[in-house]
């Protein structure tokens, strides 16, 4: 069975530090892709990355970065120098083949305050 | 507009009626998905659909519940004899087909049900 778990419920920070979001997910499939959504105030779900199975690559994008290790099933997502514009829902999900096409779990989110 | 478009944004409805909900994917999406997400939780999983056929029903939660996809583009979900315990927003989304499909999904706003 897929299983994603972001522990922190609600993070709360001041403008300009730096804070990680926990993913730990479970699967069964040897192919897989690892997303994290953003959802807004305004209600919308927004797609800011996926990786694949095969690439352990931490990706930097901006003040955003990610660090996708296999061998503790970690998905982390860091916002450096955050942003009052940074408050939002972030969820982790996961995708993984299965017969027809892909199915995308999601987390139970983690609601990030960012206080001016 | 180019994105996911969900009717209605807001339904509110009496314990024991039944309810559609439409969906009207990305242009040329085969693969198209719903949601659920109650207050303070993440999106659950209901079913998606792989052109006009269901490839995955398995997070519908009991016969209430069914969606349809007939011509592989608009999909309706409907609920009959709906519960308070229906009460959520409904989430469309959709993804590109299935030898391009890498599982990122597009949301749409939502509609939101309340049941009284």
């Amino acid at each position: 069975a897929q299983k994603v778990t972001q522990a922190q419920t609600e993070i709360s920070v001041v403008e300009k530090e730096d804070v990680t979001l926990d993913c730990v997910y479970e699967t069964r499939d040897t192919t897989y892709y690892l997303f994290w959504y953003k959802q807004p105030p305004s209600g919308e779900l927004v797609f800011l990355i996926r990786r694949n199975s095969f690439d352990e690559q931490n990706e930097i994008s901006g003040r955003y970065s990610w660090n996708f290790q296999k061998s503790t099933s970690s998905f982390n997502f860091t916002i450096t120098a955050s942003q009052v514009v940074d408050s939002a829902v972030y969820f982790c999900a996961l995708s993984g083949f299965n017969t027809g096409g892909f199915k995308t779990i999601f987390g139970a989110g983690t609601r990030l305050f960012v206080k001016a | 507009g180019a994105g996911v478009s969900q009717t209605p944004s807001n339904k509110v409805t009496e314990k024991g009626k039944y309810v559609e909900l439409r969906c009207d994917p990305i242009s040329g999406h085969t693969a198209l998905y719903w949601y659920r997400q109650s207050l303070g939780q993440g999106p659950e999983f209901l079913i998606y659909f792989q052109g006009t056929g269901a490839a995955d029903d398995s997070g519908l939660p009991n016969d209430r519940f069914f969606a349809v996809r007939p011509e592989g583009s608009v999909s309706t979900l409907k609920i009959q004899r709906t519960e308070r315990g229906d009460s959520a927003v409904y989430l469309c989304a959709s993804s590109r087909g299935l030898a391009e499909n890498t599982g990122e999904l597009f949301f749409g706003e939502g509609s939101r049900l309340t049941v009284l």
